[in-house]
């Protein structure tokens, strides 16, 4: 079946640095979703890419989807402390149960101001 | 509107115990979805309804049940509570599969303990 793996796990930055996640799935993705879950909050979805090497910013958020739609990243520009959190990716395959959203194990963000 | 409300908020259940899990929504989604979400660990959906009368499994459905006579109410049945299930549960809806659509929305989620 469909296996995500979302790196790294954990990233410490100092307030300013520049933070990337990445997601990678071992099969073709129909699109992906990203989310952010604050400590003791509950998901919250960010974006969600559909087409191959899709682009999209949010501010200081850059999201990309691969060329051949089996991976993707969130790059933060210039980290602030609103940023903590954990990021989770969540691809979608194509089809039946692969239709379903498989969410990554997240990275973990702390930012030290 | 006040989206996706679960309830309880906490909970503690002895070995062998029963509960449900209550979750609501109130944006008129057609798809619903539990999820579990064990320390350290990503979201693992159990079960998830397309509509009202319509359910299905996800990755993780052993232990639970669920039912969906209301396109607003998703509630979740643990049976014969095992200290496996000690967890974060989230409710989430969507309006559907339809790309563009399909964002998930969160309740605060419920914690539950077996001991």
């Amino acid at each position: 079946g469909q296996q995500v793996m979302q790196i790294p796990q954990y990233q410490h930055v100092q307030e300013g640095e520049d933070f990337t996640t990445y997601c990678n799935s071992s099969t073709t993705l129909s699109n992906i979703q990203w989310y952010k879950q604050r400590p003791g909050g509950h998901p919250v979805f960010l974006i969600q890419l559909v087409k191959s090497g899709e682009v999209k910013k949010q501010k200081r958020l850059t999201f990309q989807f691969g060329e051949a739609k089996k991976n993707s990243s969130l790059h933060i520009t210039a980290t602030q402390t609103t940023d903590v959190g954990t990021y989770f990716c969540a691809p979608r395959g194509y089809g039946g149960s692969q239709g379903n959203l498989i969410f990554g194990k997240g990275t973990k963000l702390s930012v030290k101001p | 509107n006040a989206g996706v409300t679960q309830t309880p908020k906490f909970r503690i259940l002895k070995i062998g115990q029963s509960m449900t899990l209550q979750c609501a929504q109130d944006m008129n989604h057609n798809y619903m979805y539990w999820y579990r979400q064990d320390p350290g660990m990503g979201l693992k959906l159990i079960y998830y309804s397309v509509g009202a009368g319509i359910t299905d499994k996800g990755e993780v459905p052993n232990g639970y049940n669920v039912s969906r006579s209301t396109t607003e109410d998703f509630p979740l049945r643990l049976e014969l509570a095992a200290p496996s299930q000690t967890s974060v549960y989230f409710c989430a809806s969507s309006y559907g599969l339809r790309l563009g659509s399909d964002e998930q929305y969160f309740g605060p989620g419920t914690r539950l303990t077996v001991t």
